[in-house]
């Protein structure tokens, strides 16, 4: 089975700096037809997940600029360009795999102002 | 606009049983991939299980095979989750999950609310 690795598992961070979020698999994510299927959520506390970015780096529509995904193979990182004070909450990688079909995630990281 | 409300939590004695609906609007439900993705409480996300379009092929995650049974209601635009022999370990918040893929299973791009469900006696 996949295993998906966040780090940092938390992150305080100053208004205004930039944050980078790290997740790397145990194998790598390419799927036989091209794509990588690594998507980053946004979860605000009380509230459910949010889709951010899909496929690597394919931001969702109304998902500010400042947010930007890359990476390739087993490692993969979200970055935040400058954190404003609605980025707060915990970011999570998730794998979509195919064989069994199901979601991967990893543990979380929690994005919190200093 | 893509709408999910998951219904039919609540606290529940070990070893009982629920079952879950997730009823969707804003898009065409049976051209979509659903699975349900739990959240115990303070922790991260858990995948739980999988239908694809039409209800034909259903997978699950280990710790809930056997107890554990979705379906889907494409003329009700409705996902189930019946949950038996219930335990402690399956405290949480579980989420009906859209996949953005028709075909594939691509990313969860569209959450429900979720629904709570305790476990305890």
């Amino acid at each position: 089975d996949i295993v998906m690795t966040q780090t940092p598992l938390a992150s305080p961070v100053t208004l205004g700096q930039p944050a980078s979020i790290s997740c790397r698999s145990s194998h790598s994510l390419l799927h036989s037809d091209g794509n990588t299927y690594l998507s980053w959520l946004h979860q605000r506390p009380g509230q459910p997940p949010r889709l951010l970015i899909y496929k690597i780096y394919n931001r969702v529509s109304g998902v500010p600029d400042r947010f930007s995904g890359s990476g390739a193979g087993t490692d993969f990182t979200l970055k935040i360009s400058r954190v404003e004070a609605e980025d707060v909450g915990v970011y999570y990688c998730v794998h979509a795999t195919q064989f069994p079909p199901m979601y991967t995630f990893g543990q979380g990281t929690k994005l919190e102002i200093k | 606009e893509v709408r999910l409300v998951e219904s039919g939590g609540g606290l529940v004695h070990p070893g009982g049983s629920l079952r879950l609906s997730c009823v969707a609007s804003g898009f065409t439900f049976r051209n979509h991939y659903m699975h349900w993705v739990r959240q115990a409480p303070g922790k991260g996300l858990v995948w739980v299980s999988r239908s694809d379009a039409d209800g034909s092929i259903l997978t699950y995650a280990d710790f809930v095979k056997g107890r554990f049974t979705i379906s889907r209601d494409n003329a009700k635009s409705t996902l189930y989750l019946q949950m038996n022999s219930l335990t402690a370990e399956d405290t949480g918040v579980y989420y009906c999950v859209r996949d953005l893929g028709t075909y594939l299973t691509v990313t969860p791009d569209s959450w429900g609310q979720g629904t709570l469900i305790i476990v305890s006696s």
